[in-house]
Formats: structure tokens, C-alpha cells, sequence
């Protein structure tokens, strides 16, 4: 079965700064892995994915994520927050036609 | 095209009521999800399909059932409803091509039951 631990529940940032949203996957095979974010009272909206193409992955908004097999590892990093990368993000990995989600970070971005 | 919408975006329950939620896409997409959310456990699945008059069950399926007697709709039944079950309701919808199964959202139904 596959799994995702998302490091941090809360994470906080002033604006300008960088983010990194933390991820750790367990798989028994060549994993995908999606990052999705959700503004508040909204739906999920997908970041960027990884489908073993390429190790470092751009996104939307800014965003990339870097698959790193040897650590489990799929962190979300954006250089500079914006006040309107305020939300959460989840981290999910597919397993067969599902997709199993972590327990989400929520990123605070301060002026 | 609207993509993936829900009816209602809110609603209140007695507990012991019944009421089914709607979700309808527009992509013409086979499969199709139906997750909760809860504070500080993400998205788990409820049921889902993988085409018209199939059905599974995901993770916490207890308590509720669903239907896809047509393509385009996904219904999830609560037949009694309980305080447990007050979430947020997200469905979702798919096709299956290539290595990932990209999932659109629709906006989710918030249910509280007293």
C-alpha cells in the first residue's frame, strides 16, 4: 500500500520569503505523486505532478516539487510567498485508480 | 464547461435523516469519487466508480451508499444520518490515460447533522 506524510501541519511565512512544504511518501513502486492546494472554501485544485519523467517538477503559480528517491521525498518549494499562496496543500500519492491523501499543511503568509 | 459541480453547497440534517447529495461532471470522464473532509485527516474516500452502474468502496464507506445510473452523475446516499458523518463532501472525477489519473474537484458540499 502506499502512503504520505506531510512534515508540518502549520507553516508560516512572510511575504518574499521562501516556502517549503514537507513530504515524505512510502511506496512499493515507482510512485506518483500530485501536490493539490485548496483555498479556503474552495475545491482542491491540482499544483503539479510527478510521473517519473523528470525528478524536479514546475507547477503552477510558482510552485515545483523535487522527487528524490534515495529520501522519500517529495517537498513543495515556491522561492518567494505571495500573500495569495495563503491556503493548504496537500500532498497525495496514486495507488491504482485511488489516490491516498496526506493530512495537509496549512501555509500562513504575512505581510 | 462547468467541469465538476455539487448540489446543495450546504445543508442541515436531523439526526436519523436521509438525503442525497449530487455531483455532476461535464467532461465526459469514467470514474468518479466521492471523499470527505475532516479537520486534520485530508481527503478520504468514501466510494467511487470506475464507469456507469459500477461502484466500490473506498476507505470509509460505512453509512452511506451511492449510484451512477448515468455517465455524467455520481449520488451519495446517507439513508440515516449521524453527527459523525457532519464533513465536507468532495467529489471528483477522472479519466483513466496514461501513468497518473489527474482528479478534478468540484466545490464541495458541507453537511452538518445535529
Amino acid at each position: 500500500a502506499q502512503s504520505v506524510t506531510q512534515l508540518d501541519s502549520h507553516v508560516s511565512v512572510s511575504e518574499g520569503t521562501p516556502v517549503l512544504l514537507r513530504c515524505n511518501y512510502s511506496s512499493s513502486y515507482s510512485p506518483s505523486l500530485f501536490w493539490y492546494v485548496q483555498h479556503p472554501n474552495k475545491g482542491l485544485q491540482l499544483l503539479l505532478k510527478y510521473t517519473s519523467a523528470a525528478t524536479l517538477v514546475k507547477g503552477i503559480n510558482g510552485f515545483e516539487a523535487e522527487f528524490k528517491k534515495s529520501e522519500t521525498s517529495f517537498h513543495l518549494t515556491k522561492p518567494s510567498a505571495h500573500m495569495s499562496d495563503a491556503a493548504e496543500y496537500f500532498c497525495v500519492v496514486r495507488w491504482t485508480d485511488k489516490l491516498i491523501f496526506g493530512t495537509g499543511t496549512r501555509l500562513q503568509v504575512f505581510p | 464547461n462547468a467541469g465538476v459541480t455539487q448540489t446543495p453547497k450546504f445543508r442541515v440534517l436531523k439526526t436519523g435523516q436521509s438525503m442525497t447529495l449530487l455531483c455532476a461532471q461535464d467532461m465526459n470522464h469514467e470514474y468518479m469519487y466521492w471523499y470527505r473532509q475532516d479537520p486534520g485527516m485530508g481527503l478520504r474516500l468514501i466510494h467511487y466508480s470506475v464507469g456507469e452502474g459500477t461502484t466500490a468502496k473506498g476507505e470509509v464507506p460505512d453509512g452511506y451508499n451511492v449510484s451512477r445510473l448515468k455517465k455524467q452523475n455520481f449520488l451519495l446516499g446517507l439513508e440515516s444520518a449521524a453527527p459523525s458523518q457532519t464533513s465536507v463532501y468532495f467529489c471528483a472525477s477522472s479519466n483513466p490515460t496514461g501513468t497518473y489519473n489527474e482528479q478534478f474537484f468540484g466545490p464541495g458540499t458541507r453537511l452538518t447533522v445535529l
